[in-house]
């Protein structure tokens, strides 16, 4: 059973640019988490997601970001004209179920920002 | 809101010793409590987890946790550390009915000779 999948596991962009990270679940888990880890912290809760429905986004900034989980295919976050301080790791968790489930999670993205 | 806090940035072992990092939680209520470690560059790994039950929680890697709740305790424990161990830890919390997970800092994990 492949873990949860992330790609890129690296991505540059300069100012302005925008940024699409894509996460895909574990086999048959339906719940999908997005965190950030800053440099020297632990990682941060910023949405979680079920298929076509965003659940929870207290955590992700208003302007900018956004994450989406179609029917089909990957989840995604996107983070529009990208700035210096969106440098991060961003990972992705999934569980099979929601309420109190063990999240996995996936190898990450790091997004650097020159 | 719940919080966790794990009070010791770096902690270095030689290897062969024994090793307890600390972890503190926040929570009004009965906790999930998790033990994930981090290699450099890596994503995260699950060692262990409490939901009820047993306080001792057996891991993988031959770790091990204790749930304290008069301590609002959760610490790691391995009798033996390896070089391998050499990680970052990250200690994290769940409320009941949770969705998302709060974690500490972590702790960077330095094993010597």
């Amino acid at each position: 059973n492949a873990g949860v999948m992330q790609n890129p596991r690296h991505l540059v962009r300069r100012r302005g640019q925008e940024a699409r990270l894509r996460c895909s679940p574990m086999k048959g888990h339906s719940h999908v988490y997005w965190y950030r880890q800053l440099p020297e912290e632990g990682l941060k809760f910023m949405v979680y997601l079920q298929k076509e429905n965003i659940i929870d986004e207290s955590g992700m900034p208003k302007e900018r970001f956004s994450a989406e989980f179609p029917k089909e295919g990957p989840s995604i976050l996107r983070i529009q004209q990208v700035v210096r301080g969106d440098s991060a790791a961003y990972f992705c968790a999934s569980s099979p179920k929601a309420v109190g489930d063990t999240q996995y999670f996936g190898p990450g993205t790091r997004l650097t920002v020159l | 809101a719940q919080s966790v806090t794990q009070p010791d940035i770096h902690i270095t072992v030689s290897e062969g010793a024994s090793l307890e990092l600390r972890c503190n939680y926040s929570y009004g209520a009965t906790p999930y409590l998790f033990w994930y470690v981090q290699s450099p560059g890596q994503g995260l790994q699950l060692l262990l987890k409490y939901f009820s039950g047993d306080t001792l929680v057996q891991g993988i890697k031959g770790f091990e946790a204790e749930f304290k709740r008069s301590q609002s305790s959760f610490n790691l424990r391995k009798p033996s550390v390896h070089w391998s161990d050499a990680a970052e830890y990250f200690c994290a919390v769940g409320a009941e009915g949770y969705s998302t997970l709060t974690f500490g800092k972590g702790t960077m994990l330095l094993v010597s000779p």
